[in-house]
């Protein structure tokens, strides 16, 4: 099982400043199979990022993804009112189980 | 607009059994496979369940293989997850999201709680 480890566990930032959110998988994820989603309280997941760096239908282009083999990084440029929520990462790769990291929950300051 | 719905979520049991559903609209069911995700209270996200287009190929995460059952009604656009032997851990949020691997879109998940 690919072990994903995110950090940091959350983030304390103030509207306008850069957040950079890290991934870290215990084994290489298969052709760059790496997901990036956004919940907010009572909601589903929604996918911002696949492929490590493509970005889902919709999604801003201040959300941007980066990273191979078993580093990778979620970057939101200027952080909106409506980006305070939790990110998590996920690898899709060929190997099962699909997994999740534990998440990054970014705060307001 | 494509849209997920779950439904069959309850108070139950240790040991007891459920169905959960997911109705699926806004797009052509039959062109992707399907999965069940769940996120216990307080916790991260666990993919539990896999379902291809004709149901011949299913997957199962270690911690529900031998209780769990997936499987879908093609005619009816309805994606199910038969839930047996339910333990205190499966206590969770319950959701859909169409495949394969990438989850998108989700459902909005049913609470399933397990307790005595």
């Amino acid at each position: 099982e690919i072990v994903l480890t995110q950090s940091p566990g959350s983030l304390s930032l103030s509207p306008g400043e850069r957040a950079t959110l890290s991934c870290r998988a215990s084994q290489s994820v298969s052709t760059n199979n790496l997901a990036w989603y956004q919940q907010k309280p009572g909601q589903a997941p929604r996918l911002l990022i696949h492929g490590a760096s493509s970005r889902a239908e919709a999604i801003p282009d201040r959300f941007s993804g980066s990273g191979s083999g078993t580093d990778f990084t979620l970057t939101i440029s200027r952080l909106e009112p409506e980006d305070f929520a939790v990110y998590y990462c996920q690898q899709y790769g060929s190997s099962l189980p699909w997994t999740f990291g534990q998440g990054t929950k970014v705060e307001i300051k | 607009e494509v849209q997920l719905v779950e439904s069959g979520g309850d108070f139950v049991q240790p040991g007891g059994s459920l169905r959960l559903s997911c109705a699926v609209s806004g797009f052509t069911f039959t062109d992707f496979t399907m999965n069940w995700v769940r996120q216990g209270p307080g916790r991260g996200l666990e993919w539990i369940s896999y379902i291809d287009i004709s149901g011949d190929t299913i997957y199962y995460a270690d911690s529900v293989e031998g209780r769990f059952t997936i499987s879908r009604d093609n005619a009816k656009n309805f994606l199910y997850l038969q839930m047996n032997s339910l333990r205190v851990e499966d206590t969770a949020v319950y959701f859909c999201a169409r495949g394969p691997a990438l989850f998108h879109p989700w459902g909005q998940g049913t609470l399933v709680t397990v307790s005595s």
